[in-house]
């Protein structure tokens, strides 16, 4: 099955900073997403991007389908975007996969 | 439209016991996925349906796993008999027969003593 790969796996900054997290994705896909799972547990969609750019904010994802990545973009972060982020991807209407998460702490 | 709805929030229950897991899909949603978080295998795929029929069951770790989906709105998870390993937060997801954007319940937390 297609294999997902984020990284790094953890990161600690500073209130203020600014971060990329990356998901490599091992074979075609027709649906990524990312989704942010908060200190309660809920995993919350932060983007639905298959392919190109989307901004929502302080965050902004970007998909090159063709060489099987995504980034997402996190700008002047703040406390309340501590959580671990996942990276999902889906071939046509086949099963969800997850990646194993990067888990950014954010101090003040 | 309220979302992804599962119930109970929190179950804990004594090993041996029956536990049963239940999620009401966002109306409209083709799909139902359910997953199971851990700190060891993160999130896994149990099992998914597409308009009432499972079509892949392959991650359902043992035979003590069963999942239905009666109608369109509601799907069932069972566990028996529960052991402690099966402790983990349960989640259900569904999206749309197109292949867009899927969302989640809040999960279950279950604990089996």
């Amino acid at each position: 099955g297609i294999q997902v790969e984020q990284s790094p796996p953890d990161l600690i900054l500073q209130e203020g900073a600014n971060s990329t997290l990356r998901c490599n994705f091992s074979d075609s896909v027709n649906n990524l997403q990312w989704f942010h799972q908060n200190p309660w547990g809920q995993l919350i969609n932060l983007f639905y991007i298959p392919s190109g750019t989307k901004q929502n904010g302080r965050l902004s994802a970007t998909t090159v389908a063709t060489e099987r990545y995504s980034l997402l973009y996190i700008s002047s972060s703040q406390t309340t975007d501590s959580g671990v982020y996942f990276c999902a991807v889906r071939v046509y209407n086949n099963d969800m996969r997850f990646g194993a998460g990067t888990r950014l702490t954010v101090k003040p | 439209d309220a979302g992804v709805i599962q119930s109970p929030r929190h179950e804990v229950t004594e090993m041996g016991q029956e536990v049963t897991l239940r999620c009401k899909p966002i109306s409209g949603h083709d799909y139902l996925f359910w997953y199971r978080q851990t700190m060891m295998r993160g999130l896994e795929l149990l099992i998914y349906f597409n308009n009432n029929v499972p079509i892949d069951d392959s991650g359902m770790p043992e035979d003590r796993f069963s999942a239905k989906m009666p109608n369109a709105s509601f799907s069932t998870l069972k566990i028996q008999p529960s052991e402690p390993r099966d402790s983990a937060v349960y989640f259900c997801a569904s999206t749309p027969v197109s292949n867009t954007e899927a969302f989640f319940g809040q999960g279950t937390r279950l604990t089996v003593v």
